[in-house]
Parts: structure tokens; sequence; C-alpha cells
């Protein structure tokens, strides 16, 4: 199975503040189709998770533009250019490429 | 809007089956592929399979082959994953979730003697 790797894997961040997220592949997750199935979720507290970002950087309907995610290959980040009390809570990586789909373990955001 | 609804919690004895319902609306069932997430404490998020509607496919992890039933019934638009053989391993909160986007609220399914 592919190995999902975030780091850091917890985060305390002043509001205002920048912050980031890296998550690493054990396999590369470019298809054939050009495309590179890499997702990024945030599960707040008590919720299930939502889509961020989808295929690495296209963030999802109504996610604000202070989340931006890059990378290719193996190598992915999510940025949040201006953390706010609501970015609280737990977010994963996921590969939708190979079988079977797996997440990273996950990177807990605070507020200090 | 998209909204999927799950079934209530369950809980069940080991070796018994469970099965948790997925009520989508804000969209027909057959557009979008539905994928079937698991989470545990230990584990964290397991993939456990998904089913396509554009060939009729499901495909489900190893992990689960021979436990795990994904279908559909697309003249109520609501998703159905059963599990069988159930263990204590299987306590988790099991998603819903319409393709890679839009995720049901979970259902808390406990097995214990």
């Amino acid at each position: 199975d592919i190995v999902m790797t975030q780091t850091p894997l917890s985060l305390s961040v002043t509001p205002g503040q920048p912050a980031s997220i890296s998550c690493k592949s054990s396999q590369s997750l470019l298809h054939s189709d050009g495309k590179t199935y890499l997702y990024w979720y945030l599960q707040k507290p008590g919720q299930s998770p939502h889509l961020l970002i989808y295929e690495v950087s296209s963030r999802f309907s109504g996610v604000p533009d202070r989340f931006s995610g890059s990378g290719s290959g193996t190598d992915f980040t999510l940025k949040i250019s201006r953390v706010e009390a609501e970015d609280v809570g737990i977010y994963y990586c996921m590969q939708g490429i190979h079988l079977p789909w797996t997440f990273g373990q996950g990177t807990k955001v605070e507020i200090k | 809007q998209v909204q999927l609804v799950q079934s209530g919690a369950e809980v069940k004895k080991p070796g018994a089956s469970v099965k948790v319902s997925c009520t989508v609306s804000g969209y027909n069932l057959s557009e979008f592929s539905m994928l079937w997430v698991r989470q545990t404490p230990g584990k964290g998020l397991e993939w456990m399979g998904t089913f396509d509607p554009e060939d009729g496919e499901t495909i489900y992890a190893q992990k689960f082959q021979g436990r795990v039933t994904m279908t559909e019934d697309t003249s109520t638009d609501t998703a159905y994953m059963e599990l069988s053989s159930l263990r204590s391993e299987d306590t988790a909160v099991y998603y819903c979730a319409t393709g890679t986007s839009y995720w049901g609220q979970g259902t808390l399914v406990t097995v214990s003697s």
C-alpha cells in the first residue's frame, strides 16, 4: 500500500500567521492521464472531513483562498497564508490513484 | 445543495453484520462514484471501497474483500455498505462520500459482546 507521511503531526499557530503541512507519498501520484490525484481534507472537531484541495492545487467550492496546495510526484504541501481560529482541526492528505486509496496520519492544527 | 445523510449509530455483537445507509440529495446518486471510508482511533482514516456508477463496478480494499458489500438504490438515491463477520476491531465511524468531495455525517458502529 502507498504510505502517505505527513509532517508535522501537530502545529500551533498564532492567528494571522502562515502555516504549512507536508505530505510525502511512497510512490508517484501522477496518473497517465496527466493528473495527480492528491487531496487535502480538514476535519474540524466533531465533524466529518471536508474537502479543501483536489488534484494537488485546485480549491474546492467555497474554500477560502488563504488555502493553497502545491507539489508534484511524491512531495506535496498545503499552505494556509493567514491562519484563522476556524482553521483548527486535523488536516489529512489522501492519494486517489493507487489501490487501496490511503490517507496520511493527520496533522493537528491548533491556535496559540 | 449536496447532502449525504447516513443512518444512525449501531451496536452489534461479534460475528454479526451491519448495514449502513447513505441517502443523498442535491444530485442523483448515479452521477458520481460513492466512497466508503472508516475512521478508528488506532488506524485513522481507511478507504474501504468505491462504487463507480459509470461501469457499475465496485472496487473493494483487499483488507475488506469477502466481508463488505456496497450497493446502491437509485430509485431512492440511497447507497448501502454492509460489513459482515464483525469483530471488535471494526468498531469505527463509517463515512460515505460522493466521489472525493462531499461526506456524510458518519455512522458509529460499535462491536461488543
